[in-house]
């Protein structure tokens, strides 16, 4: 597709189960980065990409976080043993030249945790 | 204090204003700026990058001053679809990750 594509768009998981969220970045770009927001907050920083390395993953509030990119392509991001704190919106973000460029964001998973 | 700060507004106008948002940044070697736009309950869009010299994009005019680490973004003749919430974006040097700032409300009415 032409833009970031990020599955699902919406997830309803019970505390204490683990989720995945899918990120395809746009074709070509090195830099993926993935952000949450929780309602009526900023973008939180979690983890950045540059091809299937991480250089900066600062952001991951906790173990329970983690984040792969396979094919210097798709990314997932795994929440383990999910918190109703971890509801928010997570969204994914790709680039061409890490953050020297500007960067084309996904529609978004909305996370809910009951 | 925060990489990015922003004035969290409301900012509300009528159409027809013109209106300012400045950002300030805390790390001197930051090297690019971007001005994103944010609708409720979209994703953020980019809206602009910013340029040493300035630049304009229609209504839209972005300024950087790296001396006070200041970017600032005006918008001429408002119209109510630019009531959205604007975010300030850095990226920091070393990290390369873009820090974005919490965003400015802005609401034009009519």
């Amino acid at each position: 597709g032409a833009g970031v594509s990020q599955s699902p768009s919406n997830k309803v998981t019970e505390k204490g189960k683990d989720v995945e969220l899918r990120c395809d970045p746009i074709s070509g770009h090195t830099a993926l980065y993935w952000y949450r927001q929780s309602l009526g907050q900023g973008l939180e920083f979690l983890i950045y990409f540059q091809g299937n390395s991480a250089p900066d993953k600062s952001g991951l509030p906790s173990d329970r976080f983690s984040a792969e990119r396979t094919g210097g392509s798709v990314s997932t991001l795994t929440i383990q043993r999910t918190q109703q704190e971890d509801s928010a919106v997570y969204l994914c973000a790709s680039g061409t030249n890490g953050g020297r460029t500007e960067a084309f964001f996904g529609q978004g998973t909305r996370l809910t945790v009951v | 204090r925060k990489e990015v700060e922003q004035d969290p507004g409301p900012f509300n106008v009528p159409e027809g204003a013109t209106v300012a948002f400045n950002c300030t940044y805390s790390n001197s070697a930051s090297q690019s700026f971007f001005w994103y736009r944010q609708d409720c309950r979209k994703e953020p869009k980019l809206l602009m990058s910013v340029y040493s010299s300035g630049n304009e994009d229609g209504r839209f005019t972005a300024q950087l001053n790296r001396a006070s680490q200041y970017i600032s973004l005006l918008i001429r003749d408002s119209k109510l679809s630019d009531s959205a919430t604007y975010l300030c974006v850095v990226n920091i040097i070393g990290g390369n990750k873009l820090v974005f700032g919490a965003g400015t409300i802005l609401r034009v009415k009519s």
